[in-house]
């Protein structure tokens, strides 16, 4: 069975920093993975997605991901933080017809 | 293109009650799903729709939950007999076609407290 396994389910960095919020994934066969962001009372928002096309993953909001299939990790980046990156990020994996989602990465900017 | 809509947004409800949520998915949309999820932990699946056809269940619905989508619009979801354990938050997801790496839209959500 497919899953995914967050570092830490919380995450500071200061305004202007990197941002790394971790993702190890387990599947039997070749895995689609996602990044979906969350904000306060609202729905999930689809980052980027890796679909096998390329390695390096570029999203909405200056987001990216690298799928490394020896680490079989998909790691999700951001060069510079800012305030409003603030939210809560899911990585997620497909499963034949559904996805499999992680318990999240609480990510917090500190001014 | 107006997105996934839910309601209501929020139901508070006493044990033992029974209540209904609405999921209307982006137009078109072939794929309907729900999640529930809860605090501190990501979206869990519960059940999915093809058009009209509801192809999978998951273990977490017990019969105390059923889901329809009649016409393969809109979808509602029902608890009956609430318990509190069945708060939480419940997403409804669309795709357009299924496929693996399809993107899901996601709803806002409805919130259900159980007192």
């Amino acid at each position: 069975a497919q899953s995914v396994t967050q570092l830490g389910s919380h995450v500071s960095v200061s305004e202007g920093a990197l941002v790394l919020l971790r993702c190890n994934y387990s599947s039997s066969v070749p895995p689609y993975l996602f990044w979906y962001v969350q904000y306060p009372n609202q729905g999930l928002q689809l980052l980027l997605k890796y679909t096998s096309a390329a390695t390096l993953v570029k999203g909405i909001n200056g987001f990216e991901a690298e799928f490394k299939k020896s680490e079989t990790s998909f790691h999700l980046t951001k060069p510079s933080a800012h305030m409003s990156d603030a939210a809560e990020y899911f990585c997620a994996v497909s499963d034949r017809d559904k996805i499999i989602f992680g318990k999240g990465t609480r990510l917090h900017i500190l001014p | 293109d107006t997105g996934v809509s839910q309601d209501p947004r929020h139901k508070i409800t006493k044990r033992g009650q029974n209540v209904t949520f609405r999921c209307d998915p982006i137009s078109e949309h072939n794929r309907l799903y729900w999640y529930r999820q809860t605090l501190g932990q990501g979206p869990e699946f519960l059940t999915y729709f093809q058009n009209e056809a509801q192809l999978e269940k998951s273990r977490l619905l017990s019969d105390r939950f059923s889901a329809e989508r009649p016409k393969g619009s809109f979808s509602t979801l029902e608890i009956q007999r609430t318990e509190q354990g069945d708060s939480a938050m419940y997403l409804c997801a669309s795709s357009r076609r299924g496929e693996a790496f399809d993107e899901q839209f996601f709803g806002p959500g409805t919130r259900l407290t159980v007192l």
